[in-house]
């Protein structure tokens, strides 16, 4: 079974300033990762992924994760933040392989970005 | 491009009454998820589908049950609703490599 901590339940930001976005994962197989962002009153959205490949990855929006198995995180950066980045953001991990279609999230991180 | 809606949006029910939520997808997904959203645990699975009249248990599944007749709608029940229940619930269509896409959510209340 997979399981993943998002130690920071809440991270206020001012505008423009960098932000990080804690993910750590635990599984004993290979694993895709996920970010997904809720913004106010809305359903999940995929930010970005990692499937296999290049460990950095990017999202159209300025965001970026990078996968680290040795230390099995995963977390999210963007150089500067908007105040439109407010939203909810959620880790997520799943095995790899036919029979794993499950996903599994973290308890998310609330960005708060202030003027 | 419709996606995945959910209906209803909002509900509002009493303690032992039943309860369905319907979800209805146009993108063809194999696979089809059921979540619920409480604050402090993020997204818990309630139950899934991989395929029509093929569904499973997720971890959160008791007091729960589910149907999937046709590929584009996925059923979730609350056989007699408790308050416990109370939440908001999220559908998601998947295909390749467990990527999800999500419904807007219906927010429940049992009083």
């Amino acid at each position: 079974a997979q399981s993943v901590t998002q130690l920071d339940s809440q991270v206020p930001v001012f505008e423009e300033a960098p932000v990080e976005l804690r993910c750590n994962y635990s599984s004993s197989v290979s694993v895709y990762l996920f970010w997904y962002v809720q913004y106010p009153n809305q359903g999940l959205q995929l930010l970005l992924k990692y499937l296999s490949g290049s460990t950095l990855v990017e999202s159209i929006n300025g965001f970026e994760a990078e996968f680290n198995k040795s230390q099995t995180s995963f977390h999210l950066r963007k150089p500067s933040v908007h105040i439109s980045d407010t939203a909810e953001y959620f880790c997520a991990v799943s095995a790899r392989g036919f029979g794993n279609e499950k996903l599994t999230f973290g308890t998310g991180t609330r960005l708060t970005i202030i003027p | 491009d419709a996606g995945i809606t959910q209906s209803p949006r909002h509900k509002v029910t009493e303690t032992g009454t039943p309860v369905t939520l319907r979800c209805h997808q146009t993108e063809n997904h194999r696979y089809m998820y059921w979540y619920r959203q409480d604050p402090g645990h993020g997204l818990r699975l309630i139950h899934y589908s991989y395929g029509v009249k093929d569904t499973d248990k997720g971890e959160v599944s008791d007091g729960y049950s589910v149907s999937r007749s046709k590929t584009e709608d996925f059923l979730l029940t609350l056989e007699s609703a408790t308050s416990s229940q109370t939440s908001v619930y999220f559908c998601a269509g998947g295909d390749r490599y467990n990527e999800q896409f999500f419904g807007p959510g219906t927010r429940l209340t049992v009083l």
